[in-house]
């Protein structure tokens, strides 16, 4: 069973305020992810992080930004919330070590932004 | 042209039925290819991966064909408890990253 964890679950915010997705893995994993998903529409990866100190975008153009400070945390963080910006984050992580490319999903945050 | 194409469905179909999914990929460069499954309002979890010589697990049974550049699923003896959908999944690597592509996914549901 996956150890990682997001928080919060659900978060309903008025516009123009600054949030936080957590994303905490206990794994040990190298590489960490942020996605992006609407209802019915696939996953887009919006950033990633191959290590401590490494970010990187992905391919769906996002105004968050992201920070690796320690191996296990990933946070994303919104300045500005707008309601484009209500969708589900799902964060995950992998290691080659343990499994070729299988990557391991947190149960996501709905952000709703009113 | 989509990089991961999926029919969405949704198949309704009876518990004990086989159903197939499918899925066509535009990067012929791609190199693995995976079946994740996601229940409603949930993440994704890796179902199996899809290998060239085609693999089996337990009821499902996944394909690769490289020259058509299509993945298939099969899923044999259908549970309620398969009701989800299915997420067709890519990887294409170089240049030391890698990136896994999802499709939309194929909605699944086994009506008893």
């Amino acid at each position: 069973e996956a150890d990682i964890y997001q928080t919060p679950r659900y978060l309903v915010i008025g516009t123009g305020k600054k949030i936080t997705l957590e994303c905490s893995q206990t794994m040990g994993h190298d590489k960490m992810y942020w996605y992006q998903q609407d209802p019915g529409m696939e996953l887009h990866l919006i950033h990633y992080s191959y290590g401590v100190n490494s970010t990187e975008k992905g391919d769906l153009s996002s105004e968050s930004t992201v920070s690796r400070i320690r191996t296990e945390h990933f946070p994303l963080t919104l300045e500005s919330a707008r309601p484009s910006h209500t969708s589900q984050y799902l964060c995950a992580s992998s290691d080659l070590r343990t499994g070729p490319y299988e990557q391991y999903f947190g149960p996501g945050t709905r952000l709703t932004v009113t | 042209r989509k990089e991961v194409e999926q029919d969405p469905g949704p198949f309704n179909v009876p518990e004990g039925a086989t159903v197939a999914f499918n899925c066509t990929y535009s990067n012929s460069a791609s190199q693995s290819f995976f079946w994740y499954r996601q229940d409603c309002r949930k993440e994704p979890k890796l179902l199996m991966s899809v290998y060239s010589s085609g693999n089996e697990d337990g009821r499902f049974t996944a394909q690769l064909n490289r020259a058509s550049q299509y993945i298939s699923l099969l899923i044999r003896d259908s549970k309620l408890s398969d009701s989800a959908t299915y997420l067709c999944v890519v990887l294409y690597s170089g240049a030391g990253s890698y990136q896994l592509t999802f499709g939309k996914g194929t909605k699944l549901s086994v009506i008893p």
